[in-house]
């Protein structure tokens, strides 16, 4: 699996847009991007993945860049719990699907 | 629907004994896999279970196992437990075996082995 590069951590002020980023650099033409979260003390929660085309959803939206080497995580309008790790994951889709954590960004939601 | 459920929520375990982590699948979900995650780190794979079937391992050794049940809830067995195994286990389950529409995590166990 192609390795993934994101910040260690980022603030935003509730209501404003949280745009994460994330480095994909090596990744391979049929692999995905997904992103999760993990809210403290919970299980990761799934949010968004794609391919090539940026894609939206009524949590979040998806921007992948053309050369598919970096996306973008959007969260429209940031609440105070939307405060999370987040995890940018590429992966291929097949049998026995391993999803690789990396060490995520810690994304921190002011009011 | 309901969500993944794990049991137990906490468990306390002596070093060379052996645990059992249960876990029930989301309605409809027939894969299932597991994730080690210590303290301060990302969630690590251990193994996914397919049609009762283990179906992809990443790197632990032997004395972890796992079951899968007809009715695809799981379990994952750690024989020998030794302090670094102290972690949450993360009991994930999918739609299909391809998890292409992501999966849904439980809320995990956390062993403390002493």
């Amino acid at each position: 699996d192609a390795k993934t590069t994101q910040p260690t951590s980022m603030d935003c002020a509730e209501g404003r847009a949280a745009n994460l980023p994330c480095n994909h650099s090596t990744i391979s033409g049929n692999e995905y991007v997904y992103w999760y979260r993990q809210i403290h003390s919970q299980g990761p929660q799934y949010i968004i993945h794609g391919l090539k085309n940026n894609e939206t959803n009524e949590m979040a939206s998806l921007i992948i860049t053309e050369d598919r080497k970096s996306s973008t995580l959007i969260l429209p309008h940031a609440t105070l719990r939307d405060t999370a790790v987040y995890y940018c994951i590429v992966t291929l889709i097949q049998g026995a699907q391993k999803l690789v954590f990396g060490q995520g960004t810690r994304l921190t939601i002011n009011p | 629907e309901t969500g993944v459920t794990q049991s137990p929520t906490h468990l306390i375990k002596t070093r060379g004994q052996q645990v059992t982590l249960r876990c029930s699948s989301q309605s409809g979900h027939n894969t299932v896999s597991w994730y080690q995650q210590a303290l301060g780190q990302g969630p690590q794979f251990i193994f996914q279970y397919y049609r009762e079937e283990e179906n992809g391992r990443g790197n632990f050794p032997p004395r972890f196992s796992g079951l899968q049940f007809p009715n695809y809830s799981s379990e994952l067995n750690v024989n020998a437990l030794e302090l670094d195994d102290s972690a949450l286990y993360l009991c994930a389950s999918s739609l299909d075996i391809t998890g292409v529409n992501g999966y849904t995590f439980g809320s995990g166990t956390r062993l403390t082995v002493v």
